[in-house]
């Protein structure tokens, strides 16, 4: 089945700088590509999406970017503010629906020192 | 609340006792999903649903009990079985299942075993 890897497990940026999470999967089935953010003691809530025959997506400060040659996403941030800091999670969506519809990697805590 | 509400807030079990956590959605959605949350572990699938009447488990379901006897309910029984329970609990819905569709999540539970 699916499987997907995020890293890094934390990440501390200063404000104003980018951050970048990397996940990588392994079913290249695989055609659609959330990432949510789940600030502390919230639900987790979707910011972008991307699908397989889309390489880059932007809104606003957040990029996401699909190598599917490479079966990786990435979640890029800019000109990060406190706001920023939160728990984020990529996801994939293998075909079939047999492991549920979202396979999710084990999250990323980012934070953002002022 | 997001159109998918998830109670109660805090839920607290005695040794031995089975307590059940109630998730009710107005989204019209056809699955969905409970996931247990523990620090640093990522979200782990419980159970899921893709239809009335029909559920399947997922990574961790030992100790744990659904059903679906509606589309806009999906209870989550944590049994005696369960000798760790103590976690934050979510559920989430989705359109449909095998691609493209994200999910909307609850916002949660948090069981503690006294």
């Amino acid at each position: 089945g699916e499987n997907v890897e995020q890293h890094p497990s934390t990440l501390s940026v200063q404000e104003g700088d980018s951050a970048v999470i990397k996940c990588t999967y392994s079913d290249s089935a695989s055609n659609y590509f959330p990432w949510y953010k789940q600030e502390l003691g919230k639900r987790p809530q979707l910011i972008i999406d991307i699908r397989s025959n889309v390489g880059e997506k932007k809104d606003q400060r957040i990029a996401v970017t699909l190598n599917k040659t490479a079966k990786h996403f990435s979640l890029h941030i800019t000109e990060t503010q406190p706001e920023d800091s939160a728990v984020y999670f990529c996801a994939a969506s293998p075909p079939g629906g047999s492991q549920g519809n979202l396979i999710f990697g084990k999250g990323t805590k980012l934070s953002v020192k002022p | 609340d997001g159109g998918i509400t998830q109670s109660p807030k805090y839920l607290f079990r005695k040794e031995g006792q089975n307590v059940t956590l109630s998730c009710e959605q107005n989204l019209n959605h056809d699955a969905m999903y409970w996931y247990r949350q523990d620090p640093g572990q990522g979200l782990r699938l419980i159970y899921y649903s893709q239809i009335v009447n029909d559920f399947q488990k997922g990574d961790i379901a030992e100790g744990y009990s659904v059903s679906r006897e509606k589309k806009e309910s999906f209870p989550l029984t944590v049994t005696s079985a369960q000798k760790n329970p103590t976690a934050f609990y979510l559920c989430a819905s989705s359109a449909g299942t095998g691609g493209s569709y994200g999910y909307t999540f609850g916002s949660g539970t948090r069981l503690t075993v006294v």
